[in-house]
């Protein structure tokens, strides 16, 4: 049974760098039916596709055009995990992010973590 | 982008009855390459992330009460549930697969009446 554990801080600061950890158990981040992904779900709830990972033979990553200009995500194979990094926060990034798995056989968001409630504030 | 639009925004069925939710796409997501749909229906409760219930528009996701079915194809595609129970109270979403990026409709709250 896959699961997915979030990790990161609640509370971050205008233009800081937003960072979520999303680490994998009963499956491999460089599993080739497999994709891993950041949505985001705002205050008004909203669910807002960020981007993904995927390893291929080699990794891909797509990024949502809304944030592709401050968006990183880090895959990390030695401890199967993936990373968050959204830089240049405002109050408008406040929101609830959860990592999903996509699995080649649904092709939808078949496994979530938690979620986590990152707000952006002074 | 690909617009999700569901209908309606909120609904109330009285325990028992049918409740039926609707999800319309800007765009067709049959894709010949599978032949299949790529829509899928979640359900939120409060305080937990989306649960998968539906997917390919019509495949329902392993341990999903059979009472829980999904149609439609192309542009027009509907969530059914037969008989409404008090565990179903959520709030429901439909996603598009088909292209990226993948987005979501509004959400539709189904309350008991």
């Amino acid at each position: 049974q896959v699961q997915l554990q979030q990790s990161g801080p609640g509370l971050v600061k205008p233009s800081q760098t937003l960072s979520l950890t999303c680490v994998i158990s009963g499956d491999s981040v460089s599993s080739n039916s497999a994709a891993w992904n950041w949505i985001r779900q705002s205050p008004s709830g909203g669910l807002e596709w960020l981007g993904r990972t995927y390893y291929r033979s080699k990794w891909y990553n797509d990024y949502a055009a809304s944030v592709k200009s401050r968006i990183t995500f880090n895959p990390d194979t030695s401890k199967n995990q993936f990373s968050l990094q959204l830089n240049s926060v405002t109050p408008e990034d406040t929101a609830v992010y959860f990592c999903a798995r996509v699995a080649a056989t649904t092709g939808s968001f078949v496994n979530w973590g938690r979620g986590t409630l990152v707000t952006v504030s002074s | 982008d690909i617009v999700m639009t569901q209908s309606p925004d909120s609904l109330a069925v009285s325990l028992g009855e049918r409740a039926t939710i609707n999800c319309k796409s800007s765009q067709s997501l049959f894709s010949s390459f599978n032949n299949k749909n790529h829509l899928a229906w979640y359900q939120q409760k409060p305080r937990q992330p989306p649960k998968l219930l539906i997917y390919w528009a019509s495949t329902r996701e392993s341990g999903v009460p059979d009472r829980f079915s999904g149609s439609g194809s192309g542009t027009d595609f509907t969530l059914t549930i037969s008989s409404l129970q008090a565990e179903d109270v959520a709030v429901y979403y439909c996603q598009q697969y088909n292209n990226i990026p993948y987005t979501f409709g509004q959400g539709t709250k189904l309350e008991i009446k």
